[in-house]
């Protein structure tokens, strides 16, 4: 079974570009998260989607983040423009169920992003 | 909110010797833990889970974990480390049907020969 996928590995754009992030999640699962890393912090909570509908956007940081899950299959992670402090690993996970929660997140490998 | 911490950022230990990774979180109602561990070049997996029962739970490749509510308290513990434990560390706390999870900063553990 395939595991979950991320896109790219690694963007390096200029400040002001704009920059997509691609997610495919484990098939069948309903469950899809965003978190980011910035070196040597917390990996931080972005968002959380059940199927296609946002169940929590509490953590984007601001408009300049955008995210989509059409279908409820494969989610993207837009980023404009992009600025200095964007830069880091955003993590997509994914998890089974609907309902109560399974226990365990798979994660992808991570989209290493650094604005220069 | 919740929130985790992970008192060690970056331990290093020689193989065989035994481990202990701190990790306190804060909220005040039921709460899922977990530990997660990045191995070099890989992606994020879970290494145990703690949801309810027995505060000790035992995980993938001899780690252990212990459950202390009255201290907000779920370290991480293994007899004899191997070099091949070099790794990430992370501990994770979700409360209950709330589906986030948060993560803490993250321990390096580097085990050395």
């Amino acid at each position: 079974e395939a595991g979950v996928t991320q896109f790219p590995s690694h963007s390096v754009i200029e400040k002001g570009q704009t920059v997509t992030l691609r997610c495919d999640p484990i098939s069948g699962h309903d469950n899809l998260y965003w978190y980011r890393r910035v070196m040597g912090k917390e990996i931080k909570f972005l968002l959380h989607f059940v199927k296609e509908s946002k169940q929590d956007e509490s953590g984007m940081p601001n408009n300049r983040f955008l995210a989509e899950r059409t279908g409820g299959t494969y989610s993207t992670l837009k980023v404009q423009p992009a600025e200095l402090e964007d830069s880091g690993v955003y993590f997509c996970a994914s998890s089974q169920g609907t309902g109560g929660y399974t226990g365990e997140l798979f994660f992808g490998e991570g989209s290493r992003l650094t604005v220069l | 909110a919740q929130s985790v911490s992970q008192h060690n950022h970056h331990v290093i230990l020689s193989e065989a010797a035994s481990l202990e990774l701190g990790c306190n979180y804060s909220y005040g109602g039921t709460v899922n833990l977990f530990w997660y561990v990045q191995y070099p070049g890989q992606h994020l997996q879970l290494l145990l889970k703690y949801f309810s029962g027995d505060p000790l739970v035992k995980g993938i490749k001899g780690f252990e974990a212990e459950f202390i509510k009255s201290k907000f308290s779920f370290n991480l513990r293994k007899p004899s480390v191997q070099w091949s434990d070099t790794a990430e560390y992370f501990c994770a706390v979700n409360s209950g049907g709330y589906q986030k999870v948060t993560f803490g900063t993250g321990t390096k553990l580097q085990v050395i020969p």
